[in-house]
C-alpha cells in the first residue's frame, strides 16, 4: 500500500462544474496537508495548505482534512479552463513530505 | 511570496557528459533544499535532501556518486548529473523550505533533461 493514494484520473469536467479531488493516506503522523497545482512542464505551485483536521476556503477553492479517516479533499467551485492542470496532494511530518500521484484535470469551455 | 529559481529550464546533453542544475532561493534563506525527479504522468519522487554546509541525504536507490548535490550557501543548491545516460532523461525539480512560515515548500520551475 502506498503511503499516499491519489486517483491519477484523468478527470474532465465542463466549465462551471464543481470539482472534487481526493487523497487518502496511511501515516497518521502527517500533520500538514497541502495541495499543489502543476501546469505542464512547470514546477508545482502551492495552492492551499491546512494543519490538522478542518476546512479552509480560499476563493473558489476549499480544502478539507479528515484525520480520523485519513482523507483529504480539494473542491473547486465554478471551475474554469485555466484550472486545467495536474493537482497533487502532499502531506508532511517534520522534513518528511510525501506526494500523491497527481490528478490530471481538464476543464472544457 | 517565496521564490525559487531553477536553471536551466531545459538541457540536452550527450551521453557520458555531466550536467549541473542550479536551484536558488531568491528572497529567503533555505537551510534545507530538496531534489525531486518526475517521469511523465508520474508523481514527484524525492531523490535527496540537502542541508547547507553538510552532506546530502539520499533516498534509497539513488546513487550519490551519480547525482552530486552541493548546498554551499543558504540560497544555492546544485545537482550535478554525472556521466549522464539516456535513462537519466527526466524532469528534475528542486524545492526549498524557509526556516519559518510556510507549511509547504516552494518549488523551482523544473529542469527537463534529455540525454542523447
Amino acid at each position: 500500500q502506498k503511503e499516499v493514494e491519489q486517483d491519477p484520473g484523468p478527470l474532465s469536467v465542463p466549465e462551471g462544474a464543481i470539482v472534487s479531488l481526493n487523497c487518502t493516506y496511511s501515516n497518521s503522523a502527517f500533520q500538514y496537508f497541502m495541495w499543489y497545482r502543476q501546469y505542464s512542464r512547470k514546477g508545482p505551485e502551492l495552492l492551499m495548505y491546512t494543519y490538522s483536521s478542518g476546512n479552509k476556503e480560499d476563493g473558489r477553492f476549499t480544502a478539507q482534512v479528515d484525520k480520523s479517516s485519513k482523507y483529504i479533499s480539494l473542491f473547486i467551485r465554478d471551475s474554469q479552463p485555466s484550472d486545467s492542470a495536474t493537482y497533487l496532494c502532499a502531506m508532511r511530518h517534520n522534513n518528511d513530505m510525501r506526494f500523491g500521484a497527481g490528478t490530471r484535470l481538464t476543464v472544457k469551455p | 511570496g517565496a521564490v525559487v529559481s531553477q536553471h536551466p529550464s531545459w538541457v540536452i546533453c550527450k551521453s557520458g557528459t555531466s550536467v549541473k542544475i542550479e536551484c536558488r532561493s531568491l528572497d529567503f534563506q533555505a537551510t534545507t533544499m530538496f531534489w525531486y525527479r518526475q517521469f511523465p504522468k508520474q508523481s514527484l519522487m524525492l531523490m535527496a535532501t540537502s542541508n547547507e554546509g553538510s552532506k546530502a541525504t539520499y533516498e534509497q536507490g539513488v546513487e550519490k556518486d551519480k547525482f552530486l548535490i552541493n548546498h554551499a550557501s543558504l540560497t544555492l543548491s546544485t545537482l550535478t548529473v554525472t556521466s549522464a545516460h539516456p535513462e537519466d532523461s527526466s524532469f528534475y525539480i528542486c524545492s526549498a523550505r524557509e526556516d519559518v512560515g510556510l507549511f509547504g515548500y516552494t518549488f523551482g520551475s523544473g529542469t527537463r533533461l534529455t540525454v542523447v
